[in-house]
């Protein structure tokens, strides 16, 4: 199985400064039909979580250009360039490009 | 609007069985058949596990390792109904069990609420 690493778990940052989330695959993404299924979701405390960003960049409609994903191979990130107060959540990478599907552990975003 | 919603969760017994249903509403699992549908739980620690997928046209089926053998995925296409039956309940398998669909590859774009799984004696 394809073991998906986060970093860091905990993620205070203050109003309007930037915070970057990493992920790391245990084997590489790129499925055989060149395409790298890896995704980013956020969850609000009692919400179900939302997709923001498919296949490494693409930001979902409704999602702000402050958020923006990155990466290749086994290595990747989601970066926001100034967190607001709705941005408070745990984040999650998840890769649908090998079966079973695999998440990372989450990474809860906080205001300092 | 497009909704997935849930329904079958309680509390059981270990080694008691249940059945989880999801229904499209806004839209037909048909419609994206070429892509999967899946369920995936949350644990109460709040991780993320999938457990089932099915790619809707094809029927082909996928389990995570934990589940194998114990958890059935099946569809029906005419109720446009995805359905999961689980028997021999551990008390790992407690958790809110979401129903997520494809909209294209490798999607897990649209989720349902969930319903809660509690095995427990």
């Amino acid at each position: 199985d394809v073991v998906m690493t986060q970093s860091p778990l905990s993620l205070p940052v203050t109003l309007g400064e930037p915070a970057s989330i990493s992920c790391k695959s245990s084997q590489g993404l790129v499925h055989s039909d060149g395409n790298t299924y890896l995704n980013w979701f956020r969850q609000r405390p009692g919400q179900s979580p939302r997709r923001l960003i498919y296949k490494v960049s693409n930001r979902d409609s409704g999602v702000p250009d402050r958020f923006s994903g990155s990466g290749s191979g086994t290595d990747f990130t989601l970066k926001i360039s100034r967190v607001e107060a709705e941005d408070v959540g745990v984040y999650y990478c998840m890769q649908a490009t090998r079966w079973p599907i695999t998440f990372g552990q989450g990474t809860r975003l906080e205001i300092k | 609007e497009v909704q997935l919603v849930e329904s079958g969760g309680g509390l059981v017994q270990p080694g008691g069985s249940l059945r989880l249903s999801c229904k499209a509403s806004g839209f037909t699992f048909d419609h994206y058949g070429n892509y999967g549908v899946h369920w995936v739980r949350q644990t109460p620690g709040r991780d993320l596990e999938w457990v089932s997928g099915i790619l809707w046209n094809r029927g082909l089926k996928g389990y995570a390792d934990s589940v194998k053998g114990r958890f059935a995925i099946s569809r029906d296409n005419g109720k446009d109904s995805l359905f999961l039956q689980m028997n021999n309940l551990r008390a790992d398998d407690t958790a809110l069990y979401y129903c997520v669909t494809d909209r294209e590859a490798g999607g897990m774009d649209v989720w349902g609420q969930g319903t809660t799984v509690t095995v427990s004696s």
